[in-house]
């Protein structure tokens, strides 16, 4: 089973603040066939199910403010936030999707 | 438009199996590509991906609930159902069916449904 390590459990910032959230996994999520890392992150809001902001590591999904910036490849992964805004405070999660499905223990960003 | 609901009982005891519904629209289970994957949170917790069906009625589980776990499809393909046996306190969360196209993540989500396992 693959194991996807978070980090940061929490962070409080201020709007206009950039954040990282790290996401380790405990292999490479790297196709050979195709060179795509099989990583994604998702953004939940309290009550609201999760929201998908960025796929195969580092390509945003349609819709997503390019403040939304995700990086990394084989098994470690970065989710950036630029300029956070008040409307970004919520829950992440990365997802490898490389081997079945494994979810990361998830960052709760909170205003400072 | 895309749309998921999930339905549930709601609360059920201990012991017994939990028989979830997903129901859709927008798109058709037949779609080559297409599939419906359940995954689960509990209140305050991380998300459990729990099992999938594709578009050729092939399933896939989490390893480690695999022996609890059924998951099937209408043959209308417009709904998809999950089975867990044996039901215990920790399987208290909200549930959400998704969907995702072929190997890539799961873009579109129901609203879940919670269920609470208590005696």
């Amino acid at each position: 089973d693959i194991v996807m390590t978070q980090s940061p459990f929490s962070l409080a910032v201020s709007e206009g603040e950039m954040v990282t959230i790290n996401c380790k996994s405990s292999q490479s999520l790297l196709s050979s066939g195709n060179q795509k890392n099989y990583l994604a992150w998702y953004q939940q809001k309290p009550g609201q199910s999760p929201k998908l902001l960025i796929y195969y590591a580092s390509t945003r999904q349609s819709g997503v403010p390019d403040r939304f910036i995700g990086s990394g490849s084989g098994t470690d992964f970065t989710l950036t936030i630029s300029d956070v805004q008040a409307e970004d405070l919520a829950d992440y999660y990365c997802l490898q999707h490389y081997s079945y499905r494994t979810f990361g223990g998830g960052t709760k960003l909170e205003l400072k | 438009q895309v749309t998921l609901k999930e339905s549930g009982p709601g609360m059920l005891q201990p012991s017994k199996t939990l028989s979830l519904t997903c129901s859709f629209s927008g798109f058709s289970l037949s779609t080559s590509g297409m599939v419906v994957s359940w995954i689960r949170q509990p209140s305050g917790k991380s998300l459990e991906w729990l099992a999938a069906i594709d578009w050729d009625g092939d399933k896939y589980y989490n390893p480690s609930l695999k022996s609890r776990l059924t998951v099937s499809k209408d043959t209308s393909n417009t709904q998809v159902f999950l089975k867990i046996t044996s039901v215990d306190i920790a399987d208290t969360a909200t549930y959400y069916c998704a969907r995702r196209w072929y190997y890539g993540p799961e873009v579109y989500w129901g609203q879940g449904v919670m269920v609470t396992v208590s005696s």
